[in-house]
């Protein structure tokens, strides 16, 4: 089975760093782009960006450059996104998601999503 | 940034009747639509890609249908597993790529 495990749930203080993961199995990881995706009550799902584990070639979303780190371990089919300081907007679940293609857009392949709660 | 429009924000049906939800693209997506299905708690699951294109497992009960700018996801037969919120999702133009804020179908 195709699956994306994303690590569990996580409580910071604003200010804070974090780092979260997102293991793939069943497929071969290192030949599909992993996006990864927000959502809130207030903004919905947003699309950050995307990383190639193969090689580690990422592509920002303009609303997300510079505000979070994406990196991938191949070795270990994980991909991973970062925070060096947390803010309280940053609260939201994160979704890793295969992307069918880099021109297909499309994502097929979902986590079961990480909570980030960032409160003082 | 294309800006993707669904309506309505809430759909009552009966179940046993027939869906349509609509999404509006503030420019030409071509067929780079794709919808999705989320329940409480869950991830959303891929439904439709290539505005018409059935994903694996998905019941033929969903269809998709539109080009350019006006995207129809119509549910047939609804069943009582049907309910839940349904986005649509543009992959024509990026960065970035960008959702529709989601339409609820809940039970009359």
């Amino acid at each position: 089975e195709e699956q994306l495990v994303q690590s569990g749930a996580e409580v910071r203080k604003p200010g804070e760093s974090l780092k979260i993961s997102c293991q793939g199995s069943g497929y071969s990881f290192n030949r599909f782009w992993i996006a990864w995706v927000r959502q809130t009550p207030g903004k919905g799902l947003e699309w950050m960006g995307i990383i190639y584990p193969g090689d580690s070639d990422t592509r920002d979303s303009p609303s997300f450059q510079g505000q979070v780190t994406m990196s991938a371990d191949k070795s270990n089919n994980t991909a991973y996104l970062q925070w060096s300081s947390l803010k309280a907007s940053d609260t939201a679940i994160y979704y890793c998601v295969r992307q069918r293609d880099y021109y297909d857009a499309f994502f097929d392949v979902w986590g079961r999503g990480t909570l980030v709660s960032v409160s003082s | 940034e294309i800006v993707l429009t669904q309506s309505p924000a809430t759909l009552s049906v009966s179940p046993g009747e027939r869906a349509t939800l609509s999404c509006w693209a503030s420019q030409s997506v071509s067929s780079n639509l794709a919808w999705y299905q989320q329940k409480p708690g869950q991830s959303p699951r891929l439904l439709i890609s290539g505005a018409s294109t059935r994903a694996t497992g998905v019941p033929a009960r969903f269809s998709g249908s539109g080009s350019g700018t006006e995207f129809t996801l119509t549910i047939d037969s609804l069943q009582s597993e049907d309910f839940a919120v349904y986005y649509c999702q543009q992959y024509h133009n990026w960065p970035p790529y960008t959702f529709g804020q989601g339409t609820k179908l809940e039970i009359k």
